[in-house]
């Protein structure tokens, strides 16, 4: 049980485009989902948690215009990179975590690799 | 500031051996640590997760432990095999807050 998807697995766009990235929690409802980023050779950074239903809340130094986050249900949250950039390049991973999960526990998804040309 | 160190910060090891992570943390108040297995270009995958009344677990060759005393955390693997290589990251959680510490990972080369 707790499996979460992402899809793509992986994305190759041009600069200036904007691209969808969707996590789905397949087998639980997830009442908070995260979005992280991670750089080559870097841990996981934390860029925004989001409820369903209200608005995400962004880390300190994460553009919320740039990276729109929708939870619009208990299990599918999506991150849109809005006008992507080379240095938006990266491996973007989310977690959720279903409402009475012992420990408070996230169940990570297997990542979206982003390449922006 | 709720910090995680892990050390190594890499180590190569024949197929076969033992070998030994480590992971300081300040988090505070604990709540629990986890250790996690990131395989190159996946998501990370949970191996063990204890609390601050468990000193030891085990998930097969895996077997983490927690002095929360010294806030110390070590995950050991043994018999190791090529499967064995990826990226192991020490995570603890402080009470009442959802969010997560994260190390910066051991990344582990097995050899055959």
């Amino acid at each position: 049980g707790a499996v979460v998807s992402q899809h793509p697995s992986w994305v190759i766009c041009k600069s200036g485009t904007s691209v969808k990235i969707e996590c789905r929690s397949l087998d639980f409802q997830a009442t908070t989902m995260f979005w992280y980023r991670q750089f080559p050779k870097q841990s996981l950074m934390l860029m925004a948690t989001s409820n369903e239903g209200s608005k995400a809340t962004y880390e300190q130094g994460v553009e919320k215009d740039k990276f729109l986050i929708n939870h619009a249900s208990l299990t599918l949250s999506t991150l849109t990179v809005t006008s992507a950039h080379p240095e938006d390049s990266s491996f973007y991973i989310c977690s959720a975590m279903p409402g009475l999960a012992a420990y408070n526990e996230q169940f990570f998804g297997p990542g979206t690799r982003l390449t922006v040309l | 500031k709720n910090q995680v160190e892990q050390s190594p910060q890499s180590l190569i090891i024949l197929e076969g051996k033992n070998c030994t992570l480590q992971c300081n943390y300040t988090v505070s108040p604990f709540s629990n640590l986890r250790w996690y297995k990131q395989d190159t270009g996946r998501g990370p995958v949970s191996l063990t997760i204890m609390t601050f009344s468990e000193n030891t677990k085990s998930n097969g060759r895996y077997t983490a432990t927690l002095d929360a005393d010294t806030k110390q955390s070590s995950l050991h693997i043994t018999a190791s095999q090529l499967s064995d290589s990826a990226s192991y990251i020490c995570v603890v959680s402080a009470s009442g807050d959802y969010k997560l510490s994260f190390g910066a990972g051991t990344t582990v080369t097995v050899r055959a």
